[in-house]
């Protein structure tokens, strides 16, 4: 079975600078790991994913995440936030062969300006 | 491809009323899922199909909620009767086993008065 955790239902970053939204996972077979974004009154759009391989996976908008087996992590980065950002983010996981993705339960990103 | 079709977008109704949203998969796609949303329950997974046959519906909250996928191109998720407690935003997504990411549609938002 596979679950997710997002660390902090909100988080605040202003423009320019580092964000960092944290996932952690637990999953009983080797995990595929998703970055979600959804903008205001949209459907959730992909913002990267991990299968296999390289454990840095770079994104759409600048975003990227690293696969840490170790610490069953999966955290979101940017190096310098834009307004646009601004929206929630949802980490996701499934395992191989699996048909469903469980994802967490969201972390809203608040931009200052 | 224009992505996963929903309709209606925006659906306000009676308590008592039967509704109806349909979703239009990304033509290939062969699993298509349905999601609520609420702020307070987050993202769930009502059911979702398999080469236009149920795989699991252990989602749905209670025998009011009906899904159909006739062919696999077309699938509803139907509320008779629906209630208050039904409004939420609903979404549609699909995906090709190969892949694993979802593609999620814009959501339909029903209000229930």
């Amino acid at each position: 079975a596979q679950s997710v955790t997002q660390l902090g239902s909100h988080v605040s970053v202003s423009e320019g600078a580092l964000v960092l939204l944290r996932c952690n996972y637990s999953s009983s077979v080797p995990p595929y790991l998703f970055w979600y974004v959804q903008y205001p009154n949209q459907g959730l759009q992909l913002l990267l994913k991990y299968t296999t391989g390289a454990t840095l996976v770079k994104g759409i908008n600048g975003f990227e995440a690293e696969f840490k087996k170790s610490e069953t992590s999966f955290h979101l980065t940017k190096p310098s936030a834009h307004m646009s950002d601004a929206a929630e983010y949802f980490c996701a996981v499934s395992g191989w062969r699996d048909d469903k993705i469980i994802f967490g339960k969201g972390t809203r990103l608040h931009i200052l300006p | 491809d224009a992505g996963v079709i929903q309709s209606p977008r925006h659906e306000v109704t009676e308590m008592g009323q039967e509704v109806t949203l349909r979703c239009k998969p990304i033509s290939g796609h062969d699993y298509l899922f349905w999601y609520r949303q609420t702020m307070m329950r987050g993202l769930e997974l009502l059911i979702y199909f398999n080469n236009n046959v149920p795989i699991d519906d252990s989602g749905m909250p209670e025998d009011r909620f009906s899904a159909k996928m006739p062919n696999a191109s077309f699938s509803t998720l139907k509320i008779q009767p629906s209630e208050p407690r039904d409004s939420a935003v609903y979404f549609c997504a699909s995906t090709d086993h190969r892949e694993g990411e979802q593609y999620f549609g814009p959501g339909t938002r029903l209000t229930v008065t």
